[in-house]
């Protein structure tokens, strides 16, 4: 089944304390991307990747960093979670083709940072 | 920045009834998306609509665009509470990127 899996779906941490979210995809997508999710301010692009190998910023990326090392998976790190990271995170990926034509996303990451 | 603002922000109707929702967007085009999210999960891609289309059907969904006025909206006929979801416009140009808006909740109540 084509999906995007991101784990885990719920987390719960301290300021501070690096942490990791995974995405990976199994439909040999070129596009990946991060997203932030906030009451009142839809969805927020942190970051996104055109291949492997090559990222770059969306609109909110302070606070994360990626990477791409290999094509399916697109990690989003957090090295000193504060609280204002508490948010409900989505990854998504997407063939590059025609300026991105359809996004599949993962079923979400809901993070709380004490 | 936020291109795509969806209007309105909540819309709740009875089954049966047919729900419109709009959204606007600031710059040049060269696809808009709509995109639906039950309570939380990840969003679902419903229908595209090119630059050079004026309206486009799939099912019950029906996009009209007018690129004039730089808006879209979202009709969705015979609605059921199963439609019940936040509905959302992404705005595409032509550097990869999608721009989302803000979302329309809506509520069929049965």
């Amino acid at each position: 089944e084509a999906q995007v899996t991101q784990n885990p779906r719920y987390l719960i941490t301290v300021t501070g304390k690096k942490l990791t979210v995974t995405c990976s995809q199994n439909m040999n997508h070129e596009y990946m991307s991060w997203y932030r999710q906030d009451p009142g301010l839809g969805l927020r692009q942190i970051y996104y990747s055109m291949n492997v190998e090559v990222t770059d910023k969306g609109d909110v990326p302070e606070g994360y960093k990626v990477s791409r090392k290999e094509k399916r998976n697109f990690p989003l790190i957090l090295e000193s979670p504060s609280p204002n990271q508490t948010s409900l995170y989505f990854c998504a990926s997407s063939l590059l083709g025609q300026n991105l034509e359809k996004l599949f996303f993962g079923s979400g990451t809901q993070l709380s940072v004490l | 920045s936020q291109q795509g603002e969806e209007d309105p922000q909540a819309l709740s109707i009875q089954e049966g009834e047919n729900a419109t929702m709009n959204c606007s967007y600031k710059t040049s085009i060269n696809n808009l998306q709509w995109y639906r999210q039950n309570s939380g999960r990840g969003l679902v891609h419903l229908i595209l609509i090119r630059s050079n289309e004026r309206e486009k059907h799939s099912g019950r969904l029906r996009v009209t665009l007018d690129t004039s006025k730089k808006s879209s909206s979202l009709l969705i006929t015979a609605s059921r509470a199963a439609d019940t979801a936040s509905y959302f416009c992404a705005s595409g140009g032509s550097n990869y990127k999608l721009t989302f808006g803000k979302g329309t909740l809506l509520t069929v109540n049965p």
